[in-house]
């Protein structure tokens, strides 16, 4: 399995609270990728990274922000948390595509966040 | 940018009967597909992946897909299926550097 961790896994917060989700990798891939999982929605991506301090916007990063400072971590924040961000966040990752690589990406465990 | 539908929402299949799920994909000249397996309160695992060569592509857990240019189809398959491939099942497909999914297929096992 690769190496990817998120944290907290579980979460419980009040709307308007801002929220700060990890993704921790040992695996030096250049990609990561957040995304929610809603039913009947599947994946939607929030915002990914493509390198230290590069990141761009997924189809719904309303309401959302990242950053990443160093290749292992990246981190996902509500500003000012709200019930429709009440959803299971999956971390991802990716190698740089080539060299036999097929833009396949590795999943972490989740974190399920209610906003109460 | 492509995208992928899974009409099935739900299927439900007996055991030791064979699993077909269904995954179209919208035009592209060169799709690279991918089916992902999720357990119940796990992550996405990769259960297999299509960008070139021979159209049927074989995975873990005994799963193949084949792809079909002229049906713009990616559909999974299973000969036998097992109680422990109750699972919700998701299609990809390659949008520059990142993934589009479909809504996802779940699969219930009978015994």
């Amino acid at each position: 399995d690769a190496g990817i961790t998120q944290s907290p896994r579980h979460k419980v917060t009040e709307t308007g609270t801002p929220v700060t989700l990890r993704c921790h990798q040992t695996e030096n891939h250049r990609y990561m990728y957040w995304y929610r999982q809603d039913p009947g929605h599947g994946l939607r991506l929030i915002h990914y990274s493509y390198g230290v301090k590069d990141t761009d916007k997924g189809e719904v990063s309303d309401g959302y922000s990242v950053s990443r400072s160093k290749t292992e971590d990246f981190l996902l924040t509500l500003e000012s948390a709200t019930s429709s961000q009440t959803s299971v966040y999956f971390c991802a990752i990716s190698e740089f595509p080539g060299g036999g690589s097929s833009y396949e990406q590795y999943f972490g465990p989740g974190t399920r966040l209610t906003v109460t | 940018a492509q995208s992928v539908t899974q009409p099935d929402i739900h299927i439900t299949v007996s055991e030791g009967a064979s699993l077909e799920l269904r995954c179209n994909y919208s035009y592209g000249a060169t799709p690279y597909l991918f089916w992902y397996v999720q357990s119940p309160g796990q992550g996405l695992q990769l259960l297999l992946k299509y960008f070139s060569g021979d159209t049927l592509v074989q995975g873990i857990k005994g799963f193949e897909a084949e792809f079909k240019r002229s049906q713009s189809s990616f559909n999974l398959r299973k000969p036998s299926v097992h109680w422990s491939d109750a699972a919700e099942y998701f299609c990809a497909v390659r949008n520059d550097y990142k993934l589009s999914f479909g809504a996802g297929t779940t699969v219930t096992v009978r015994a």
